[in-house]
């Protein structure tokens, strides 16, 4: 298993600017992934950050928009750029333990005005 | 995951066994299914997974149909603590993980 946190917990952002979001685990991982889970609906998988190399961002996730970093094997950073109101969400990191399985971070509520 | 469908919402009473459908048509030979689930306020918790066969844990038991077009997560005696929201998700060979649209289960006692 693993524990893993993240910063903040939430936050309330102005329109236009951009918000960092943290996510520490206690045992090094390859693999970790951040999502997003829009208002009352299910999560969408953002991009993969593996340690050493670009992230992986799926289709309608651009780098400009949500540039992620990945300096070591317990820690990312998602940032939200430019921020609008339809960026308010939840966001979610997981890491990979293993072939089958990941776990999940308890997200950050950010919420822009 | 728009390929991955689920009706929006289920109840069962207490101790009943439930059944949780998942539509998965478009599933590719080497993805995995997964079941996680998620309280409020909380991040998703692994459930189960499969591949082909069927699958039991202690605290579910999961049933691939023979083309792997759907799936079905049993729990054998639902319990108030298993009111969540649960979620059929397809992995491919990269472990990424593409949820489907979940199905919120109320547990009446």
């Amino acid at each position: 298993s693993a524990v893993i946190s993240q910063k903040p917990s939430r936050d309330i952002c102005q329109r236009g600017t951009s918000l960092t979001i943290q996510c520490q685990v206690d045992s090094q991982v390859t693999m970790m992934f951040w999502y997003r889970q829009q208002p009352g609906q299910s999560l969408t998988l953002i991009a993969t950050a593996n340690q050493g190399s670009e992230a992986t961002y799926e289709s309608g996730f651009v780098i400009d928009k949500f540039p992620i970093s990945r300096p070591n094997l317990t820690f990312s950073t998602l940032t939200v750029s430019n921020m609008s109101p339809e960026d308010s969400s939840i966001y979610l990191c997981s890491v990979d333990l293993g072939p089958y399985e990941q776990y999940f971070g308890p997200g950050t509520r950010l919420t822009v005005t | 995951d728009a390929k991955t469908t689920q009706p929006n919402s289920m109840e069962s009473n207490e101790e009943e066994p439930v059944h949780l459908p998942c539509n998965h048509s478009t599933i590719s030979g080497t993805d995995y299914i997964h079941w996680y689930r998620q309280l409020p306020s909380q991040g998703p918790e692994y459930v189960i997974h499969g591949l082909t066969s069927n699958v039991n844990n202690r605290m579910a038991s999961l049933a691939i149909a023979e083309d792997r077009k759907s799936s079905t997560l049993i729990l054998h005696r639902a319990t108030l603590r298993d009111a969540a929201v649960y979620y059929c998700i397809r992995s491919d060979t990269g472990n990424q993980f593409y949820f489907g649209t979940g199905t919120s289960l109320t547990v009446i006692p």
